[in-house]
């Protein structure tokens, strides 16, 4: 089944200790991308991968870090997480990064940083 | 710079009534693409339409339908003989050159029984 999977689902932790959230695709998408979604605000881009080795600030990038070592993969990194990083963590792919193509999402990651 | 409004933050209706949803966007590109987006209560995004900016013709599936000005800057979504399945978060968002979708805020949209 095609699918982006997000792992973990859900995760309460504290302030400052470092969290990755994974994010696999198996549709050989080559542009994936991470977005956060807050109340009132919607959804808004934090980083995006063209393709492997090539990533690119979205809208709000601080706090962050990504990396795309492989084309399926494409984790998104807190190193020193913060309490207004608390959201819902969307990954998303697309077969190429052309700004028609419909993007699939995963079921979401919801982050509670105490 | 892209910007997406959808200015009606909650809609409440009876099931089988028609709900409109209204979305506008700006943008100054003059090739562009508006998506719509529908969030279930279970919290997962779906697909549910892409419109280019060169294709102003309406749309209809089923008992959805998109209508597309440009001359207002809109990409209105209207739902028909709504359904308590229906109740969720809509999304518009707008995409330019790279693939990177600017979203609106959400609608959401409770059908009542």
């Amino acid at each position: 089944e095609a699918q982006v999977t997000q792992n973990p689902r859900y995760l309460i932790t504290v302030t400052g200790k470092k969290l990755t959230v994974t994010c696999s695709q198996n549709m050989n998408h080559e542009y994936m991308s991470w977005y956060r979604q807050d109340p009132g605000l919607g959804l808004r881009q934090i980083y995006y991968s063209m393709n492997v080795e090539v990533t690119d600030k979205g809208d709000v990038p601080e706090g962050y870090k990504v990396s795309r070592k492989e084309k399926r993969n494409f984790p998104l990194i807190l190193e020193s997480p913060s309490p207004n990083q608390t959201s819902l963590y969307f990954c998303a792919s697309s077969f190429r990064g052309y700004s028609n193509q419909p993007q699939h999402f995963g079921d979401g990651t919801r982050l509670s940083i105490l | 710079a892209q910007k997406v409004t959808q200015a009606q933050t909650e809609i409440s209706v009876v099931e089988k009534e028609d709900v409109t949803l209204d979305c506008v966007y700006e943008t100054r590109d003059t090739t562009y693409y508006l998506f719509w987006y529908k969030q279930p209560p279970s919290g997962e995004l779906v697909f549910l339409i892409r419109r280019n900016s060169f294709d102003e013709q309406n749309e209809i599936s089923g008992r959805y339908s998109w209508n597309f000005q440009k001359s207002t800057s809109s990409f209105n979504f209207t739902i028909t003989a709504s359904q308590v399945v229906d109740s969720a978060v809509y999304f518009c968002a707008l995409s330019e050159r790279v693939n990177k979708l600017v979203f609106g805020a959400g609608t959401i949209l409770r059908v009542k029984s």
